[in-house]
């Protein structure tokens, strides 16, 4: 198993520039979810999913979208890209009904210039 | 919703010597509390867990101890080797969010040799 996968590793956009972040685990998890990490902030709930073509805001949701068409993917879309954007994102997943442990992907840097 | 304080944020000690961080948590409903460890450019990655149906959890070197009425959760690390600098998170889960952790802000510890 490749457990949970992100692409890109590395972005660098300019304000107003549009991406996708993608997403993608092998576990036949339930549950997936995108968190932003900010120094000394701690990782934070931008959206979630508990399953397929389900979604819902966490604590952070505004800019960024969301969509879960298969249990494998869930992409993270910025629609217009802000310096306030620039942060590390984590994708995790999990199973819904035999363990709460969360499995997170490898990350990727975004820098908004 | 939840809200997860963690104290201290920067933590250092001797090789050998023992840590401990704290965190408590606000929701009553909570019933699942993680600690993940982080190490530069890495992913967060689960270390040890526990459920509110318990009040301490040990694993080798890692034990954790939850007290359920005054609302907090403590990660004692014994006898530190240097691999155990990291940043270390608690987080929280209540039984009514469908799966969201809360993190708190998290400490970084260094064991010096």
């Amino acid at each position: 198993n490749a457990g949970v996968t992100q692409t890109p590793k590395f972005q660098v956009l300019k304000t107003g520039q549009s991406m996708t972040l993608q997403c993608a685990q092998d576990m036949n998890h339930e549950y997936m979810s995108w968190y932003r990490q900010d120094p000394g902030m701690g990782l934070r709930l931008i959206h979630y999913s508990v399953g397929a073509g389900i979604t819902d805001q966490g604590e952070v949701p505004n800019g960024y979208n969301v969509s879960r068409s298969t249990t494998e993917d869930f992409p993270l879309r910025l629609l217009s890209a802000a310096p306030s954007q620039t942060s590390v994102y984590f994708c995790a997943s999990s199973f819904l009904s035999r363990t709460d442990t969360q499995y997170f992907g490898p990350g990727t840097r975004l820098t908004v210039l | 919703g939840e809200n997860v304080e963690q104290h201290p944020s920067t933590l250092s000690v001797q090789e050998g010597d023992s840590a401990v961080i704290k965190c408590t948590y606000s929701d009553s409903a909570s019933n699942y509390f993680p600690w993940y460890k982080q190490e530069l450019g890495k992913r967060p990655q689960l270390i040890i867990d526990i459920r509110s149906n318990v009040g301490e959890k040990k694993d080798q070197r890692i034990a954790v101890t939850l007290n359920k009425t005054a609302k907090h959760f403590s990660l004692h690390i014994t006898e530190t080797q240097p691999e155990d600098s990291a940043v270390y998170f608690c987080a929280a889960i209540s039984s009514g969010s469908a799966r969201q952790l809360t993190f708190g802000s998290g400490t970084q510890l260094t064991v010096l040799p």
